[in-house]
């Protein structure tokens, strides 16, 4: 069964616009969240982080949202161009033997039209 | 340089054959892990481990297997390719705390024929 959850696998959005990716996870136990991107031929790479302590944290033109009583996370990307346009994973963590082992969502493959 | 490599980065092989995907890290992190990529499945993780002595079964261990022949080198094994083993696979770093990001390398895909 599935802890992280990406239910969209796909996002269209037009440059300049807003992207909202979103995420859902059924642990209760995970305290900890990271967003990657990937870009073909390429490994994922890190974009931004948040903990439960928190429910925002910014980076530029990156946004993470938690609703922990939802558990429910969400990515904004404002404005969104181009280059944003990636495979998106959401991934979860929690403590475990004073290890942190991150579950991957499925990913969204988001694409910024000109 | 890449702080995270992976060789080769593309591999046919046949079903039956024995094979091996290295990875090295130059960011001296203590934790290395191996995940593998299937289409709509994310990342899957295989195995990790958290020292040179220490090596631990992922998600989906069966079939595979791996060696940490120093901090810096970890490779995986699949002993007996078959074609359900088709996929992109990913050797990923992270610092002792392991909570914060996971740094990756540029995959390996490999085909099982």
């Amino acid at each position: 069964d599935q802890q992280v959850k990406q239910n969209s696998p796909s996002l269209s959005v037009q440059e300049g616009r807003i992207s909202i990716l979103n995420c859902d996870y059924t642990n209760s136990m995970f305290d900890y969240f990271l967003w990657y991107k990937k870009y073909p031929a390429e490994g994922p790479t890190f974009l931004i982080s948040i903990s439960s302590i928190k429910d925002k944290n910014e980076d530029g033109r990156f946004t993470v949202f938690l609703n922990k009583s939802a558990k429910h996370l969400s990515l904004h990307i404002v404005p969104s161009q181009p280059g944003d346009s990636a495979v998106y994973f959401c991934a979860a963590s929690a403590a475990s033997g004073g290890s942190y082992i991150p579950t991957f969502g499925r990913g969204t493959s988001l694409i910024v039209h000109p | 340089d890449a702080d995270v490599t992976q060789t080769p980065r593309n591999r046919i092989t046949k079903t039956g054959k024995r094979i091996m995907l290295e990875c090295s890290q130059t960011k001296g992190h203590d934790r290395m892990y191996w995940y593998r990529q299937d289409p709509g499945l994310g990342l899957r993780l295989i195995y990790y481990s958290f020292d040179v002595k220490d090596i631990n079964k992922g998600e989906i261990s069966d079939g595979y297997s791996v060696s940490r022949q120093a901090q810096a080198k970890f490779s995986l094994s699949l002993e007996s390719a078959i074609p359900n083993q088709t996929a992109l696979y990913f050797c990923a770093t992270s610092d002792l705390q392991g909570r914060d990001e996971q740094f990756f390398g540029p995959g390996t895909r490999l085909t099982v024929l």
